[in-house]
């Protein structure tokens, strides 16, 4: 159950468009569609931002956006604000038996 | 409104044991696997263990797989897990989350803080 791949961070100004990415292998992100995205606040319960790879719960701003190609998913988020200032988890089902998240990347807004 | 709240958590010795309970209220919690995901100090996210809505079936990381427990009791609207053998590297923010098996968990508890040392 090794961690999926995700760079320690990311940047990006208000107003850009930053992506971060989320790889693993084929008996995890390659072989189902179910890639989720969370956002983290320090000190705060973790948001789900996208599920089933391109998904977004009610009440998530279509800022964020996930896909998915081959071993690696990916989630944008456009027209960057301070608050989008967090860390940002994937996590995808390994197999019908596990599942297994991302190491995080922490996103910053200069 | 869907809330979860964990409890239990505190300072425990090695090789101790503890048990943290979480309490759904806003939703029906027989209609829902539920999960368990843990946080090290400064780490990521780590899932601990899942649980399908009648506790048919129960799945663990390989790292407390034989160590911790996970059970409901959906008339009593709370999850449950108890933890054994407890190790230094089990110290962690433990949270409740609701959601689809082994794919996105949709609502998450604030978490409860477990430290293993002596």
């Amino acid at each position: 159950q090794s961690a999926l791949t995700q760079p320690p961070s990311a940047s990006g100004s208000p107003g850009q468009s930053v992506t971060i990415s989320c790889t693993g292998i084929s008996s995890d992100v390659g072989g189902y569609n179910f890639v989720s995205w969370y956002q983290k606040h320090p000190g705060k319960a973790p948001k789900l931002l996208i599920y089933e790879v391109n998904k977004r719960p009610s009440g998530v701003p279509d800022r964020f956006s996930g896909s998915k190609s081959g071993n690696t998913a990916s989630l944008t988020v456009s027209g960057l604000q301070t608050e989008d200032e967090a860390d940002y988890y994937c996590s995808s089902n390994v197999g019908s038996r596990s599942l297994v998240f991302g190491g995080g990347t922490k996103l910053t807004v200069l | 409104e869907v809330l979860l709240v964990e409890s239990g958590g505190g300072l425990v010795k090695p090789g101790g044991s503890l048990s943290l309970s979480c309490a759904a209220s806003g939703f029906t919690l027989s209609g829902y696997t539920m999960n368990w995901v843990r946080q090290a100090p400064g780490k990521g996210l780590e899932w601990v263990s899942t649980i399908t809505s009648d506790s048919a079936f129960m799945y663990y990381a390989d790292s407390v797989r034989g160590r911790f427990i996970v059970s409901r009791d959906n008339a009593e609207n709370s999850l449950y897990l108890d933890m054994y053998s407890l190790r230094a590297e089990d110290t962690a923010v433990y949270f409740c989350a609701r959601g689809k098996l082994l794919a996105d968990f949709d609502y998450w508890g604030q978490g409860t803080l477990v430290t293993v040392s002596s």
